[in-house]
């Protein structure tokens, strides 16, 4: 069965403090791996698209990395602003192509 | 500027009720999303609409209807079959439903039951 699992569920960091949040996968043909950001009462907003292994992203603080099996969102020096739920999301090419959400990391930055 | 908009913001049903929750986009996009998504859960596919006058089932269909016989709009109704109707739906849409497209989001629609 195709999954998507996000850890940790919730992080909280003192502002300054990077790390890195999970995202694991197993899925048969993977196409694409999304990153989102969802603030409270807010639709989520497109962050990173990722396609194959060993590729890259950047923006701003936020990078994202892909393996053949999981997904990294590092923050560097993370500001208040940076507080959101992230939402990973991997589209399967077998399973009709439709979309799978993880549960998302809340991330908590405090000042 | 374009975008996704929904509404209402909040939405009360009563028991027995079906209500209908607006959708509209000015992106040109093909392809029309609806998700329901509950705390601490990840986001579930309701229905999906491809292109005009189309659309699938998604997940967790049971209790949903829609239509889509414009592009611009995929309304969502809830019908008093979903029993357990509270939750945040969200719209979303992408240029086309072929190929690894980002999606779009609306703000969202909190549907609570009286």
């Amino acid at each position: 069965e195709d999954q998507v699992t996000q850890s940790p569920e919730a992080l909280r960091l003192q502002e300054g403090e990077s790390s890195s949040l999970n995202c694991s996968y197993t899925v048969s043909g993977l196409r694409g791996l999304f990153w989102y950001r969802q603030d409270p009462g807010k639709g989520p907003e497109f962050l990173f698209t990722l396609y194959s292994a060993g590729e890259e992203k950047e923006k701003e603080r936020l990078k994202a990395t892909l393996t053949k099996k999981e997904s990294f969102l590092h923050i560097t020096a993370p500001k208040p602003e940076d507080s959101a739920t992230y939402l990973c999301a991997v589209q399967a090419g077998v399973r009709d192509d439709k979309i799978i959400f993880g549960k998302g990391t809340r991330l908590h930055i405090l000042p | 500027d374009g975008g996704i908009t929904q509404s209402p913001k909040y939405l009360f049903r009563k028991e027995g009720q079906n209500v209908t929750l607006s959708c509209e986009q000015n992106l040109n996009h093909d392809a029309m999303y609806w998700y329901r998504q509950d705390p601490g859960q990840g986001l579930r596919l309701i229905y999906y609409s491809q292109i005009v006058n189309d659309f699938q089932k998604g997940d967790i269909a049971e209790g949903y209807s829609v239509s889509r016989e414009k592009k611009e709009s995929f309304p969502l109704t809830v019908t008093s079959a979903q029993k357990n109707p509270t939750a945040f739906y969200l719209c979303a849409s992408s240029i086309s439903w072929a190929g690894s497209e980002k999606l779009f989001f609306g703000s969202g629609t909190q549907l609570s039951v009286l």
